[in-house]
């Protein structure tokens, strides 16, 4: 049974800095990986998919990496604003259906002015 | 706005009432799809229909019930509710299923409900 984990579970930065949250899975036999945000009472918005072939997708100020083999993906947020405060979530598709999403717990990020 | 609408956006009822949640989509898509998010756990599917076709029940409990009368609207019919079903719903659409690029979903806002 496929199982992703986010490290850290929430994470408190000044304005300005460079993060990277983490996301680990268990099955390597993915399809595609997705990071999602999710603002508090809302719901969740796609960032970034990667597909199984691709290591890494960017999108403005996010990067998005993925190490298939060794289970593995890192978002990259460059010079952070209280706007991108939200929880990140980071999901995969199994091969075998694409259909099916597996989430992690996701990391809470608050940035503060 | 993602094009997926969830209503309502809260609901409380008690253990004995019955109420459904609904979910319609404006993006033409062919799948739909049920989500439970509680309390420090991660989401976890509950349906999925593609072409108003169930195709997954990720072994929901049958107080919960979802109806899909077209590929635009998808309804949780709830029944003898628990506490521990107390948690934020969440309906997601795709153009299909399985693989390609028509995987990528789009949520609504979620349906926040609270069994007493």
């Amino acid at each position: 049974k496929q199982e992703v984990t986010q490290i850290p579970a929430a994470l408190s930065v000044p304005e300005g800095e460079n993060l990277v949250l983490n996301c680990s899975f268990t099955d390597s036999a993915i399809y595609n990986l997705q990071w999602f945000r999710q603002d508090p009472g809302k719901g969740l918005t796609s960032l970034l998919l990667i597909q199984s072939s691709q290591r890494e997708q960017t999108s403005g100020r996010l990067n998005a990496s993925l190490d298939k083999s060794s289970g593995r993906s890192t978002l990259y947020i460059a010079a952070s604003q209280p706007g991108d405060s939200a929880t990140y979530l980071c999901a995969v598709s199994e091969e075998t259906s694409g259909s099916r999403l597996t989430f992690g717990e996701g990391t809470q990020l608050t940035v503060n002015p | 706005e993602t094009g997926v609408t969830q209503t309502p956006r809260h609901l409380v009822m008690g253990m004995t009432n019955k109420k459904s949640l609904k979910c319609e989509q404006h993006l033409g898509h062919n799948a739909m799809y049920w989500y439970k998010q509680s309390a420090k756990k991660p989401l976890e599917l509950m349906f999925v229909y593609n072409f108003k076709e169930q195709t997954e029940n990720n072994s929901v409990p049958s107080r919960f019930s979802p109806e899909c009368p077209n590929s635009s609207h998808l309804f949780l019919h709830l029944h003898t509710l628990q506490p521990e079903d107390s948690a934020l719903y969440l309906c997601a659409s795709s153009q299909g299923v399985g693989s390609g690029g028509f995987n990528i979903q789009y949520f609504g806002a979620g349906t926040r409900l609270s069994v007493l």
